[in-house]
């Protein structure tokens, strides 16, 4: 596809569910990125892929947090035993090659919105 | 520590100019970017600036001066679907983007 695709675009859960969230980044972006967004707020990061480097991170809120990248295209964001505060939109990104004028630029994904009841 | 500044919310007249300040603070400095988000929407890519100076792109421009920390989006001739939500983003010297809370551009006609 030409964007960044993510699945599902909504995700109704109950408290303690665990939930998969999906992100298809543009082809030949080595560089991919989740994002969490509360209503109102700015971006928070949550996890950076960069080719075959370990990710980064940093930004994971808590150990019920996690994320994969496949074959250095598809990743998936995993929350187990999710919380109400766990709400919000999660968006992914994806970006050529960082370090490289004009090619940091990151591409967003639709989002995911996720409600735990 | 790393930190962005943004005006929170800004109101602007339907054909007017607006002019939406960011100020940066970060380790090391690959650039500064703007992007737009309507309500709803993911982000959406406007501009980016890594040399002093303005660049201009039909309406809008972004100016940046890095001995500042300090860049400006510049809104022309507005409409009523610039309203959005406009956020700066600094690279640090990891190409990682610092991100700030947004500021909520209000058109009104």
């Amino acid at each position: 596809g030409a964007g960044v695709s993510q699945s599902p675009s909504n995700k109704v859960t109950e408290k303690g569910k665990d939930v998969e969230l999906r992100c298809d980044p543009i082809s030949g972006h080595t560089a991919l990125y989740w994002y969490r967004q509360s209503l109102g707020q700015g971006l928070e990061f949550l996890i950076y892929f960069q080719g075959n480097s370990a990710p980064d991170k940093s930004g994971l809120p808590s150990d019920r947090f996690s994320a994969e990248r496949t074959g250095g295209s598809v990743s998936t964001l995993t929350i187990q035993r999710t919380q109400q505060e766990d709400s919000a939109v999660y968006l992914c990104a994806s970006s050529l090659e960082p370090g490289h004028t004009y090619q940091e630029t990151q591409y967003f994904g639709p989002g995911t919105r996720l409600l735990v009841l | 520590g790393q930190n962005i500044d943004q005006p929170t919310e800004m109101t602007a007249t339907e054909g007017a100019i607006v002019q939406i300040n960011c100020t940066y603070q970060t380790s090391g400095f690959n650039g500064l970017f703007w992007y737009q988000q309507h309500a709803g929407e993911a982000p959406t890519f406007l501009s980016y600036n890594v040399l002093d100076g303005l660049e201009e792109k039909g309406r809008f421009s972004s100016f940046l001066s890095r001995s500042k920390g300090y860049s400006y989006l510049l809104l022309k001739e507005l409409q009523m679907k610039d309203s959005a939500s406009y956020l700066c983003a600094a690279m640090d010297s990891n190409y990682q983007l610092i991100w700030g809370a947004g500021t909520k551009l209000i058109i009104k006609p």
